[in-house]
């Protein structure tokens, strides 16, 4: 079984739409995050849940907004694409956010392309 | 900002031998962690080292960490073909609420030749 999955793996559209990227994960676990990884390979958090509760926000346009129905869903939903979104986004997860508990385990990935 | 930064960015090495990997940071720790991902896929945990540790083993992973030089060390010995992956540093560090934040330096894209 998967432990962490995104959907899709691959998405392809046009400026200024409206796009959004799926994540689950199985482990029971209570946090979850959403990283870029740019085309130098540099990988940057995003956003980062507790319990469907907001705990990291780093300087992020207003355009992508996540979403936690609950706490085995992360959701990343971006409106009016650009150009400079184009990237690879992995959602992780971690059993708590502690120095103690700090493995995450990652998802596939979703390479995004804006045309 | 980036926290670690990898050293050296590529290394190619041929099977059978050593491949050491450096890390440095800027700020205080938590813990460090390793991660290896494979060309098109996610990153996959490797070994965890925390701040009050110096030293740690995991099959043929050797990690070190010297808090008083803010640097780490990833050896992987005997490598193989399959070990062929970037590897990344990452930083647990405290932020807010309590909460710990990883920051990921650029990686070191590591080629083993058979």
């Amino acid at each position: 079984d998967t432990a962490v999955s995104q959907t899709p793996k691959y998405l392809v559209t046009q400026m200024g739409n409206d796009k959004s990227i799926k994540c689950e994960q199985n482990l029971g676990h209570d946090t979850m995050y959403w990283y870029k990884q740019d085309s130098k390979k540099f990988l940057k958090i995003m956003f980062s849940y507790n319990n469907k509760e907001l705990i990291i926000n780093e300087t992020v346009p207003n355009r992508f907004s996540p979403k936690s129905p609950d706490k085995a869903h992360l959701n990343l939903h971006i409106n009016s694409l650009e150009l400079g979104d184009s990237a690879v986004y992995f959602c992780a997860s971690s059993q708590g956010t502690s120095g103690e508990h700090g493995e995450q385990f990652f998802g596939p990935g979703t390479r995004l392309t804006v045309l | 900002s980036q926290q670690g930064e990898e050293d050296p960015q590529a290394l190619s090495i041929q099977e059978g031998e050593n491949a050491t990997m450096n890390c440095s940071y800027k700020t205080s720790i938590n813990n460090l962690q390793w991660y290896r991902q494979n060309s098109g896929r996610g990153l996959v945990h490797l070994i965890l080292i925390r701040s009050n540790e110096r030293e740690k083993h995991s099959g043929r992973l050797r990690v070190t960490l010297d808090t008083s030089k803010k640097s780490s060390s990833l050896l992987i010995t005997a490598s193989r073909a399959a070990d062929t992956a970037s590897y990344f540093c990452a930083t647990g560090s405290p932020f807010s609420g309590g909460y710990n934040k990883l920051i990921f330096g650029a990686g070191t894209r590591l080629a083993v030749h058979p």
